[in-house]
């Protein structure tokens, strides 16, 4: 199976500054990968899809790039509200594979 | 909206069974494939299964093969995951998700999850 890994485990940030994610696939899964959001106690949104096409209703700063096996996961501006952990998953291959996931925390 | 409610989570002795039920509204489920995805306690998410929208195929994670069945009730608008000979190991939240493009892709919609927790 394909193994999604994510970099760093934990980020701090202040409020306000940027945010960059990464996350890496063991082999090529061309553009089939999504980024999802959790808070505690929630489950995921979906926030990413196709590496950098917006869901639904996600804010413009949130922004995906990458291809192949390097991809990452940008937050232009952080709000409060986006302190959160951030998983990248395959859907390339089967089966789905997710990263272990980012922790995103107030400096 | 699109709604999606598990239920049947519960505290089990290692070698039960349960079964989860994940009740949609808000789409059309005979059109969607489904998922079940966990999440053990402090860690990340694991695919666990897939039903295609029909019901006519099914896709499982090896640590689950054997062990647990998919399957839906369209007529319902229900899905299901029966888990036999549980392991300690399977104590997670399970998480009903819905596909976003049929034949198992990304998960665009996700349920509140349910605790199934496997102790003696």
């Amino acid at each position: 199976e394909i193994v999604m890994t994510q970099s760093p485990a934990t980020l701090s940030v202040s409020p306000g500054e940027r945010a960059t994610l990464s996350c890496r696939a063991s082999q090529s899964v061309n553009s089939n990968l999504a980024w999802y959001q959790q808070k505690p106690g929630q489950a995921p949104r979906l926030l990413i899809y196709g590496a950098s096409t917006r869901a639904t209703g996600i804010p413009a700063r949130f922004s995906g790039s990458g291809s192949g096996t390097e991809f990452t996961l940008t937050i232009s501006s952080l709000q409060s509200e986006d302190f959160a952990i951030y998983y990248c998953q395959q859907y390339n291959n089967w089966p789905q594979t997710f990263g272990q996931g980012t922790k995103v925390e107030i400096k | 909206q699109v709604q999606l409610v598990e239920s049947g989570g519960g505290v089990v002795q290692p070698g039960g069974s349960l079964r989860l039920s994940c009740v949609a509204s808000g789409f059309t489920f005979s059109n969607s494939g489904m998922h079940w995805v966990r999440q053990a306690p402090g860690k990340g998410l694991e695919w666990v299964t897939f039903i295609l929208y029909d019901g006519s195929n099914e896709y499982y994670a090896d640590s689950v093969k054997g062990r647990f069945t998919i399957s839906r009730d369209n007529s319902k608008n229900t899905l299901y995951l029966h888990m036999n000979s549980l392991r300690a190991e399977d104590t997670a939240v399970y998480y009903c998700a819905k596909d976003a493009l049929r034949l198992g892709y990304y998960f665009d919609y996700w349920g509140q999850g349910t605790l199934v927790t496997v102790s003696s």
